[in-house]
C-alpha cells in the first residue's frame, strides 16, 4: 500500500459544478496536508496548506483533514474551465522532511 | 524573475550517457529538495539540502544518481549512465527552513528528460 492514494482520474464536470477531491493516507505522523495544482507542462503551485485537523476556505476552494479516517479533501465550487489542471495532495511530518505527494487527479471542466 | 528556475527544460540524451540538470532556488531559501514526477507514478522524493547540514539521499534510486549544492544556492542532479526508465521530469523545489512551522514548497518548471 503506498503511503498516499489518490483517485488520478481523470474528472469531467460542467462549468459551475461543485468539485471534490480526495486523498487517503497511511500514515498517522503526518501532520502538514497541502493541495497543490499543475498545468500542463508547468510546475505544481501551492493551492491550500492545513496544520492537522479542520478546515480553510480560501475564496472558491476548501481544505478538509479528518486525521481519525486519515483522510483529507479540496472542495472547488463555481467550478471554471481555468481550474482544468492536475490536483496533488501532499503532505509530510514535523520537521525538515520532504513531501510525500499522491498521484494526482486530472480535472477538466467544460464551459 | 523570482520563482525557482530550472535548466534545461528539456533534455533528450542516449542511453548510457550523463546528464547534469541544474536548480537556481530562490534567494535565501535554505532548503532544496529535487523530485521526479513520472507518467501515472506522481512526484516521487530524491535529495533534500538543508543549509550547510549533509543532504537526505534517501529518496535517490541508484548510485547512478547524485547531487551537489555549492555554496548554499545552485544544485546540480547528475544521472550518470542514463537508462531508459529514467525518463521524467525533474522538479527542483526550494523553501526557508521548515523549522516548527510549515514553510511552503516552491516548484521550478521542470526539466523533462527523455532517454533514447
Amino acid at each position: 500500500q503506498k503511503e498516499v492514494e489518490q483517485d488520478p482520474g481523470p474528472l469531467s464536470v460542467p462549468e459551475g459544478a461543485i468539485v471534490s477531491l480526495n486523498c487517503t493516507y497511511s500514515n498517522s505522523a503526518f501532520q502538514y496536508f497541502m493541495w497543490y495544482r499543475q498545468y500542463s507542462r508547468k510546475g505544481p503551485e501551492l493551492l491550500m496548506y492545513t496544520y492537522s485537523s479542520g478546515n480553510k476556505e480560501d475564496g472558491r476552494f476548501t481544505a478538509q483533514v479528518d486525521k481519525s479516517s486519515k483522510y483529507i479533501s479540496l472542495f472547488i465550487r463555481d467550478s471554471q474551465p481555468s481550474d482544468s489542471a492536475t490536483y496533488l495532495c501532499a503532505m509530510r511530518v514535523v520537521g525538515n522532511t520532504p513531501l510525500v505527494f499522491g498521484k494526482g487527479t486530472r480535472l477538466s471542466v467544460i464551459a | 524573475g523570482a520563482g525557482v528556475s530550472q535548466s534545461p527544460s528539456n533534455k533528450v540524451t542516449e542511453k548510457g550517457k550523463d546528464v547534469e540538470l541544474r536548480c537556481d532556488p530562490i534567494s535565501g531559501h535554505t532548503a532544496l529538495y529535487w523530485y521526479r514526477q513520472s507518467l501515472g507514478q506522481g512526484l516521487e522524493f530524491l535529495i533534500y539540502f538543508q543549509g550547510n547540514s549533509a543532504p537526505d539521499k534517501s529518496g535517490l534510486p541508484s548510485d547512478r544518481f547524485s547531487a551537489e549544492r555549492t555554496g548554499g544556492s545552485v544544485s546540480t542532479l547528475t544521472i550518470q549512465r542514463t537508462q531508459q526508465e529514467d525518463s521524467a521530469v525533474y522538479l527542483c523545489a526550494s523553501s526557508l527552513p521548515q523549522g516548527r512551522g510549515n514553510q511552503p514548497q516552491h516548484f521550478g518548471d521542470g526539466t523533462r528528460l527523455s532517454i533514447l
